[in-house]
């Protein structure tokens, strides 16, 4: 498996509270992505970046954002949390943009209550 | 957006018979990637398709791609309790910002 790891790992929060969600990657890529998983839905885009400092939306982006201050780091912040924001989230990565394979870390199961 | 449809959402075989699983684009596509999930677990990269009619294989796993590059398959023979996962295809389009658009995901249980 690629070096990448999700923190936390499981996340149980309140309504309006802030969440950050950090992943880290050793493998020195250029590309790095946040989707979240729900049941019906496959994996849907959130944000990804492109660089350090260089970020951008995806498909469903409302109520997150993101930043990435070094190549290894990329946080997702939830604002202020909402029921629907509960899901499984999984950062990946990928050396190219186009035609790369992406590799995906072990997830971060956040409830909102 | 693009999207991606993917056929079908749940699939019971008595362990040894074949599986399928369908993807379809309402666009032309620059390439597709399949990836298997495992119950629990993270997506894990299987295989990506770039030429139009395309076929590639990996044991008993055969993978497709369409003519048209709109649609693309991934067949497997004489399932084996290890198939057990979700299987996601995703596509990408070059002229679509060349991100990665997920197809719904078919779950593959079998019976043993």
């Amino acid at each position: 498996d690629a070096g990448i790891t999700q923190s936390p790992r499981h996340k149980v929060t309140e309504t309006g509270t802030p969440v950050t969600l950090r992943c880290h990657q050793t493998e020195n890529h250029r590309y790095m992505y946040w989707y979240r998983q729900d049941p019906g839905h496959g994996l849907r885009l959130i944000h990804y970046s492109y660089g350090v400092k260089d970020t951008d939306k995806g498909e469903v982006s409302d109520g997150y954002s993101v930043s990435r201050s070094k190549t290894e780091d990329f946080l997702l912040t939830l604002e202020s949390a909402t029921s629907s924001q509960t899901s499984v989230y999984f950062c990946a990565i990928s050396g190219r943009l186009a035609g790369g394979e992406q590799y995906f870390g072990p997830g971060t199961r956040l409830t909102v209550t | 957006g693009q999207q991606v449809m993917q056929i079908p959402q749940y699939q019971h075989v008595q362990e040894g018979e074949d599986f399928t699983t369908y993807c379809n684009s309402s666009t032309t596509l620059s390439n597709i990637q399949w990836y298997k999930q495992r119950p629990g677990g993270h997506p894990v990269f299987l295989i990506q398709l770039v030429k139009s009619g395309e076929v590639k294989k990996q044991k008993r796993l055969t993978f497709q791609f369409g003519e048209a590059k709109k649609n693309s398959s991934l067949h497997i023979t004489a399932t084996q309790t290890t198939d057990v996962g979700t299987y996601f295809c995703a596509a990408q389009n070059n002229n679509a910002g060349n991100m990665l658009t997920f197809g719904g995901g078919t779950r593959l249980m079998v019976k043993p």
